[in-house]
């Protein structure tokens, strides 16, 4: 079946610093890809999709490529913020989600 | 925009008891439904999936049994829980699709206590 794995549990950085987090996949079927922020008692929001191979796709700041050739669909910010401290979850397909475990980010000040 | 609302937000039951839950689509017509529940470790499981003209989908370890879901149009959907224990607890959210797109759309969750 399909899996997805989010190494990070939890990443904290300074604002301003880069970051990147990590998400590789399993699948049978043509991957689509999915980055879900969660902030503190609310509702995961769609941060980022794809489906196309080798194509960066961004948003709010956040970037990320899927690389179909190593099942890997890794978020990067060049610059992080104080409001970007969320729970980070990577998704696979899109009418049955199958999540990874998620990333805690925490920005210092 | 597309909106999703999920009713109650918070909910507490005794043990044993169970609870109804509601997810209503606003602004467009969800062609489906996905049921997950967020642990309290914050990891997601689906529970199961409804579209539209065909039967619901239960994921491995649930059942409809236990969680029946009602889809009776295309803006609605609700679960119950039913005879809740302390290993039920959690964030359940449901997910709602466009027919033809690719995003679901999450309502703010029901937060459900098991006492």
């Amino acid at each position: 079946g399909d899996s997805v794995t989010q190494t990070e549990g939890l990443v904290t950085l300074t604002k301003g610093l880069p970051v990147m987090l990590n998400c590789t996949y399993q699948t049978t079927y043509s991957p689509f890809l999915f980055w879900y922020v969660q902030h503190l008692n609310e509702a995961p929001k769609l941060l980022l999709k794809s489906s196309t191979d080798n194509k960066r796709t961004e948003h709010q700041g956040f970037y990320a490529t899927l690389h179909k050739s190593s099942s890997s669909f890794h978020l990067q910010k060049s610059s992080v913020q104080l409001s970007d401290s969320a729970l980070y979850f990577c998704a696979l397909r899109y009418y049955k989600l199958t999540f990874g475990t998620g990333t805690s980010l925490l920005v210092d000040p | 925009g597309a909106l999703v609302y999920q009713y109650p937000r918070r909910t507490i039951c005794k043990s044993g008891t169970s609870m109804r839950m509601e997810c209503q689509a606003v602004g467009f017509q969800a062609t489906s439904v996905a049921w997950y529940r967020q642990s309290p470790q914050k990891t997601f499981e689906l529970i199961a999936l409804s579209t539209v003209n065909s039967a619901i989908k239960y994921e491995q370890n649930f059942t409809q049994e236990k969680f029946p879901i009602s889809h009776p149009n295309l803006s609605f959907s609700s679960m119950t829980v039913l005879n809740a224990y302390l290993e039920d607890r959690g964030l359940y959210l449901c997910g709602a699709r466009r027919g033809g797109q690719d995003t679901q759309y999450f309502g703010p969750g029901t937060r459900l206590l098991v006492l």
